[in-house]
């Protein structure tokens, strides 16, 4: 079985300030792991993905996100953002061995709003 | 590009009425899905299909049901409604041979039972 933490319910940040939004997952088998964001009235869109090779990836509209398997994090970052990026966020993850064919473990979210 | 089509969009129920929640995907996707999300607790796996007549319980199954009659189509029938069955639903599917998680969501449905 796996599970996902996410941190923060909720993290305001200044227009053009970074941002990092945390995620921490359990698992006892490989796994592959997701950044999903949910804008206001939306369903979810994939941000970014991390499914092997290089532990740095990026995704869509300037996010990346490092693995570290020794913490077993996903943390999600941006070094700038813009009030647009406001939405909620999802951390998930696919167990890797069996194909995933149950869908994805969501986290709780995390709320991103951006202040002006 | 049509995606992931859910109906209706927003719907409100009486306790003890029936509806079912209608999904469609044109993508020939193997894999669908329908969750739950409910504020401040994330997506919750109802029920999945790995592709026509085979389908499986997700996580909060209880008091609903669903078929995959066709790849295309996987509805969600909810009998009996409860007020717990308040909530936002999602269809989603993802491609099946050399799947690897990604989902593709359509925009929700949103029910109220009153």
């Amino acid at each position: 079985a796996q599970s996902v933490t996410q941190l923060d319910s909720q993290v305001p940040v200044f227009e053009e300030a970074p941002v990092e939004l945390r995620c921490n997952y359990s698992s006892s088998v490989s796994v592959y792991l997701f950044w999903y964001v949910q804008y206001p009235n939306q369903g979810l869109q994939l941000l970014l993905k991390y499914l092997s090779g290089s532990t740095l990836v990026k995704g869509i509209n300037g996010f990346e996100a490092e693995f570290n398997k020794s913490q077993t994090s996903f943390h999600l970052r941006k070094p700038s953002v813009h009030i647009s990026d406001t939405a909620e966020y999802f951390c998930a993850v696919s167990d890797r061995a069996g194909g995933g064919a149950d869908g994805l473990t969501f986290g709780k979210g995390t709320h991103l709003i951006i202040q002006p | 590009n049509a995606g992931v089509t859910q109906t209706p969009k927003f719907r409100i129920l009486k306790i003890g009425q029936s509806m079912t929640l209608q999904c469609a995907q044109d993508m020939n996707h193997n894999y669908m899905y329908w969750y739950r999300q409910d504020p401040g607790m994330g997506l919750k796996l109802i029920y999945y299909s790995v592709g026509a007549g085979i389908t499986d319980k997700g996580e909060v199954p209880n008091g609903y049901n669903v078929s995959r009659s066709t790849t295309e189509d996987f509805p969600l029938r909810l009998e009996l409604a409860a007020p717990s069955q308040t909530s936002v639903y999602f269809c989603a599917s993802s491609y099946g041979r050399g799947f690897t998680g990604e989902l593709f969501f359509g925009e929700g449905s949103r029910l109220t039972v009153l």
